[in-house]
């Protein structure tokens, strides 16, 4: 069954640390499509992020990283240097297969979310 | 500004009612999602649409229900409300419906059911 896990439920530092949010999926597909979304205190959900199943190069824009491991089913955000504006739930998520008849569109099945909160 | 509409963005109602949020996708998107945000559930997959069609269904209760206009603009019905309906609803709209777009969400509407 498909799953996401994001055991870290709130995660406090102070301004200039950096900080690792954890992502663990669950699939049965071989192809799937990974994606990080930012939910601040105002309340919508930004994208950040897609990757897909067969590409694991790590990606890195500005502050922000992530390292994508299939050996782990892993896919982690890190965030250098933290700023106070970073402070928000960030979610993990994950949408599989092909586009086809019998495919189940492209729903995205969310992890629980990390609450960030970044100090001053 | 991700470019999706919702209206209400807030809306509070009683009991037994039935309320109608609506969405208007990203100029260019042809498919529509819904999904619901609780704090004991989280957010969950509700329904999706492309080009005016059912594409995928999540654990959508039976007094729920959308659709997708010509113009495609969605409509999400929730009839016989409960307390446990109170949630913010949001709208997301993808280029294609394929699972290897990325999503963009509108504002969301917070359902408060009394």
């Amino acid at each position: 069954a498909q799953k996401v896990t994001q055991a870290q439920t709130e995660i406090s530092v102070v301004e200039k640390e950096d900080v690792t949010l954890d992502c663990v999926y669950e699939t049965r597909d071989t192809t799937y499509y990974l994606f990080w979304y930012k939910q601040p205190p105002s309340g919508e959900l930004v994208f950040l992020i897609r990757r897909n199943s067969f590409d694991e190069q790590n990606e890195i824009s500005g502050r922000y990283s992530w390292n994508f491991q299939k050996s782990t089913s892993s896919f982690n955000f890190t965030i250098t240097a933290s700023q106070v504006v970073d402070s928000a739930v960030y979610f993990c998520a994950l949408s599989e297969g092909d586009w086809g008849p019998y495919n189940q569109g492209g729903k995205l099945i969310f992890g629980q979310g990390t609450e960030l909160s970044v100090k001053p | 500004d991700s470019g999706v509409t919702q209206t209400p963005k807030h809306l509070i109602t009683a009991t037994g009612q039935r309320v109608t949020l609506r969405c208007s996708p990203r100029s260019g998107d042809l498919s529509v999602y819904w999904y619901q945000q609780s704090l004991d559930q989280g957010l969950q997959f509700l329904i999706q649409y492309y080009n005016g069609e059912e594409r995928a269904k999540g654990n959508i209760l039976e007094r729920f229900s959308a659709q997708q206009f010509p113009d495609l603009h969605s409509e999400l019905n929730l009839s016989s409300l409960e307390l446990g309906d109170s949630a913010l609803y949001f709208c997301a709209s993808s280029q294609t419906g394929q699972p290897s777009y990325e999503q963009y969400f509108g504002p969301g509407t917070r359902l408060t059911v009394t």
